[in-house]
């Protein structure tokens, strides 16, 4: 089963408004993953919060991780047509390299 | 810089005849190498990953199989597609001891 759900499955807005993206979680992570999917494409990674940090920003991105929730976002703000695509969390358990549970996504439709 | 390859990017094959995927990483050694396969609109579901040559651990029983021959080369076959095999096949890669993963641009396998 996934280990990520995001919320909503689909989101629609204005260029310029910010977007927000949920995900939850079941079980205790090393770290939380963005990724990003154009359609027919492959992903291409974000950015990446570890379970001890609350909250990073990478340009437009702010992600947020909160634990005791188990549940992190991603706010894009000042969204632009091209930010249009499937945004993926994905959850890591382990503490020395990489094994990723993907949630279903979110696809996000900016309208110019 | 490091590159990851795959082919064909598309592929249509009759129920029962066999599939060779490969996927190719350059600029990098000793990659964690990873399929997924991808539904439409869904996220994506772990099938091999592989810490080094012959190397290769299976998430789900299921129709396929995989190789590692070489350092940086990663390989998905099928002695017979069934029909429930069609998908979005994603290779990618971690570097050892890092959590990002790297995406290729994918496979659209139809299975006809």
């Amino acid at each position: 089963s996934q280990q990520g759900e995001e919320d909503p499955q689909a989101l629609s807005i204005q260029e310029g408004e910010n977007a927000t993206m949920n995900c939850s979680y079941k079980t205790s992570i090393n770290n939380l993953q963005w990724y990003r999917q154009n359609s027919g494409r492959g992903l291409v990674h974000l950015i990446l919060i570890r379970s001890n940090e609350r909250e990073k920003h990478s340009g437009r991105l702010r992600v947020t991780l909160d634990t005791s929730k188990k549940s992190s976002s991603l706010l894009i703000t000042a969204s632009r047509a091209a930010d249009t695509a499937s945004y993926f969390c994905a959850t890591d358990v382990r503490t020395s390299g990489s094994r990723l549970t993907f949630g279903e996504g979110t696809q996000l439709t900016v309208n110019p | 810089s490091q590159t990851i390859h795959q082919w064909p990017a598309t592929l249509v094959q009759p129920v029962g005849s066999p599939l060779s995927l490969e996927c190719t990483v350059e600029g990098t050694s000793n990659p964690n190498l990873y399929w997924y396969r991808q539904a439409a609109g869904r996220g994506l579901q772990l099938l091999f990953y592989s810490v080094g040559i012959g190397q290769i651990s299976s998430e789900v029983p299921q129709n396929l199989s995989a190789s590692r021959p070489q350092d940086r080369q990663f390989i998905l076959s099928s002695k017979k597609l069934l029909l429930s095999d069609s998908g979005f096949y994603l290779c990618a890669w971690s570097a050892e001891r890092s959590y990002e993963q790297y995406f290729g641009p994918g496979t659209r396998l139809t299975v006809t």
